[in-house]
């Protein structure tokens, strides 16, 4: 089974630039994540989805960062305009709702490296 | 609130050695999940173990091991046997979701080294 993915891998790009982080969760699971780590702050929790819908983004650091989820297989994370202290690794990881079995685990994409120069 | 605390920031051990990471956990609920994560230089985070808190069982899974004691509010994890490839930074992770969902909150993590 595909594991969550992640795009881009990579992404260099310039202050002041709009970039878009993307995800596609594992089928059938019904939480989101994102996830921002850096050495500094360690891993935080941005946002996260349930059934698509934003249930806490408490941790979203400003108003230069939005997240959406148009799709039960889609979500991203933009950052617009971008600054140098943005850059870290972000992942995002997905689990399924249900009591019991693996409910609860979040599984995490391999990550998208940012450097805002 | 919840917090979990990994006090080990590094630790390096001779391959072949046994190694236990400790983790020290803080919340008020009755009802909670207690992880593991692994990171190794790849970067990737790869689960490896939940654990609720209705149990517990020390589970084994071939090197790995797992200690839980509510008692102390700690989840500490054993490597028997290190091997190179066990050098990573490993992260002890809460949840206090009914069904595990929710938050997780991470600990710092710790760094280990492996030496061949």
């Amino acid at each position: 089974d595909a594991g969550v993915i992640q795009s881009p891998r990579h992404e260099v790009t310039e202050m002041g630039q709009e970039v878009t982080l993307r995800c596609k969760p594992i089928s059938g699971h019904d939480y989101l994540f994102w996830y921002r780590q850096t050495m500094m702050r360690g891993l935080e929790l941005l946002i996260y989805f349930n059934n698509n819908v934003p249930i806490d983004d408490s941790g979203m650091p400003e108003d230069r960062f939005s997240a959406k989820m148009p799709n039960a297989s889609f979500s991203t994370l933009k950052i617009q305009p971008s600054e140098p202290r943005d850059s870290a690794v972000y992942f995002c990881a997905s689990s399924v709702g249900l009591a019991g079995g693996t409910a609860g685990t979040q599984y995490f994409g391999p990550g998208t490296r940012l450097l805002v120069l | 609130a919840q917090k979990v605390t990994q006090a080990q920031t590094e630790i390096s051990v001779v391959e072949k050695e046994d190694v236990t990471l400790d983790c020290v956990y803080e919340t008020r609920d009755t009802t909670y999940y207690l992880f593991w994560y692994k990171q190794p230089p790849s970067g990737e985070l790869v689960f490896l173990i939940r654990r609720n808190s209705f149990d517990e069982q020390n589970e084994i899974s071939g090197r790995y091991s797992w200690n839980f004691q509510k008692s102390t509010s700690s989840f500490n994890f054993t490597i028997t046997a290190s091997q190179v490839v066990d050098s990573a930074v490993y992260f002890c992770a809460l949840s206090n979701s009914n069904f595990g969902n929710e938050k997780l909150t991470f600990g710092t993590g710790t760094r280990l080294t492996i030496i061949p």
